[in-house]
């Protein structure tokens, strides 16, 4: 089955820094990858996805990521921290060849200060 | 209404309780899912639902019972639950015909068990 591993449970930047969260993946397929976001209490937000079109994926709020077959990544930047990227951030994969569930890594912890 | 709801988004319940919690989907999906966050572990992956029948059961106890009676709604029937089991419960969507895989969370039931 497939899986990620998220490196860094909290990752903390200043205002206007660059945001780098780690992603590994696991998979015997080509993997679908996303990225999430999580506010406290909230439900999950997709960020971005790669389905194997281009390996540079953009998605919301300035974030973006890329697909590294060689390094089995997909790490999320953003190129300078805002005081409301502050969240979790949940790293996740299609489940299995047969599956349609998303597998998700323990997720990073992202803080900004000023 | 729109997108993943979520009823209630906070329940509290004795152990000898019978509770349910209610998911509905207005976007035409037909694959849903349970998963549960807790504190101590990553987003775990429950019940999934694909066309109303249930194609993975990950292991979990039987004090959680889901229900799946069309490809809008899903429930999760709780009974005689422990405290280990206070977590945030959360129901997602998908329309895994169309390729994308990509998950639509709700918002959540923050669950306590006392």
């Amino acid at each position: 089955a497939q899986s990620v591993t998220q490196l860094g449970s909290h990752v903390s930047v200043s205002e206007g820094a660059l945001v780098l969260l780690r992603c590994n993946y696991s998979s015997s397929v080509p993997p679908y990858l996303f990225w999430y976001v999580q506010y406290p209490n909230q439900g999950l937000q997709l960020l971005l996805k790669y389905t194997s079109a281009a390996t540079l994926v953009k998605g919301i709020n300035g974030f973006e990521a890329e697909f590294k077959k060689s390094e089995t990544s997909f790490h999320l930047t953003k190129p300078s921290a805002h005081m409301s990227d502050a969240a979790e951030y949940f790293c996740a994969v299609v489940h299995g060849q047969a599956g349609t569930a998303l597998i998700f890594g323990k997720g990073t912890t992202l803080s900004v200060s000023s | 209404e729109t997108g993943v709801t979520q009823t209630p988004r906070h329940l509290v319940m004795g152990m000898t309780n019978k509770k349910s919690l209610k998911c509905e989907q207005h976007l035409g999906h037909n694959a849903m899912y349970w998963y549960k966050q807790s504190a101590k572990k990553p987003l775990e992956l429950m019940f999934v639902y694909n066309f109303k029948e249930q194609t993975e059961n990950n292991s979990v106890p039987s004090r959680f019972s889901p229900e799946c009676p069309n490809s809008s709604h899903l429930f999760l029937h709780l009974h005689t639950l422990q405290p280990e089991d206070s977590a945030l419960y959360l129901c997602a969507s998908s329309h895994p015909g169309q390729n994308s895989f990509e998950a639509f969370f709700g918002q959540g039931t923050r669950l306590t068990v006392v």
